[in-house]
């Protein structure tokens, strides 16, 4: 099986930073990579599919990149209420495999 | 409106069996791929298992392989996790959650709220 990872594991960040976070694929995966936002307490939500198009009313400082095996997730600018755990998932062949998770905190 | 219900959570002892339910609505049911994915507490997202539109396809985790069976009424716009043989290290919150696509090979674009299954002696 196509085993996900995800680095940083958790990261702390100051109001208006960039900030990137990776995943990668332990084979290739072309582009059925996707990100998800999970806020405490709440529901996971799609913030991009494809790996880089933006999911219907997410606001545009989330972006994503990558083909093949190597993925990141940026956001241009980070907002207080960007604070979550972002999971990568890749959705190709037989197993949908989520990564570890990488949480982010605002300094 | 999309919404996904969950039901059927509960607790159970090691070895034994519960069912989950999600009705679905707000959307063609029946042209949509549809999920399990489950958290256990504190801890990340795991897939679970799919099903195709027409459910002639289901894959499953390997973890739950041989234990768990998905399927779904595409009449009655319900999608089911029929768990049995259940262990402790499957205590997590269970989230229906839709495809973007009739396949596997798509990715989850709405979310239920989830229903948590606590297996313990």
């Amino acid at each position: 099986d196509i085993q996900m990872t995800q680095s940083p594991s958790s990261l702390s960040a100051s109001v208006g930073d960039r900030l990137t976070v990776t995943c990668r694929a332990s084979q290739g995966i072309s582009n059925y990579l996707a990100w998800y936002q999970q806020k405490p307490g709440k529901v996971p939500k799609l913030l991009i599919y494809g790996a880089s198009t933006l999911q219907s009313g997410v606001p545009s400082r989330f972006s994503g990149s990558g083909s093949g095996t190597d993925f990141t997730l940026t956001i241009s600018s980070l907002q207080p209420e960007d604070v979550a755990t972002y999971y990568c998932q890749k959705y190709n062949g037989v197993s949908f495999t989520f990564g570890p998770g990488t949480k982010v905190d605002v300094k | 409106e999309v919404q996904l219900l969950e039901s059927g959570g509960g607790f159970v002892q090691p070895g034994g069996s519960l069912s989950l339910s999600c009705a679905a609505s707000g959307f063609n049911f029946t042209i949509y791929a549809l999920n399990w994915v489950r958290q256990a507490p504190g801890k990340g997202l795991e897939w679970v298992s799919t099903i195709s539109a027409d459910s002639e396809s289901t894959y499953y985790a390997d973890s739950v392989k041989g234990r768990f069976t998905i399927s779904r009424d595409n009449s009655n716009n319900i999608l089911y996790l029929q768990m049995n043989s259940l262990r402790v290290e499957d205590t997590a919150m269970y989230f229906c959650t839709k495809g973007r696509g009739s396949t596997g090979t798509s990715c989850y674009n709405y979310w239920g709220q989830g229903a948590l299954v606590t297996v313990s002696s």
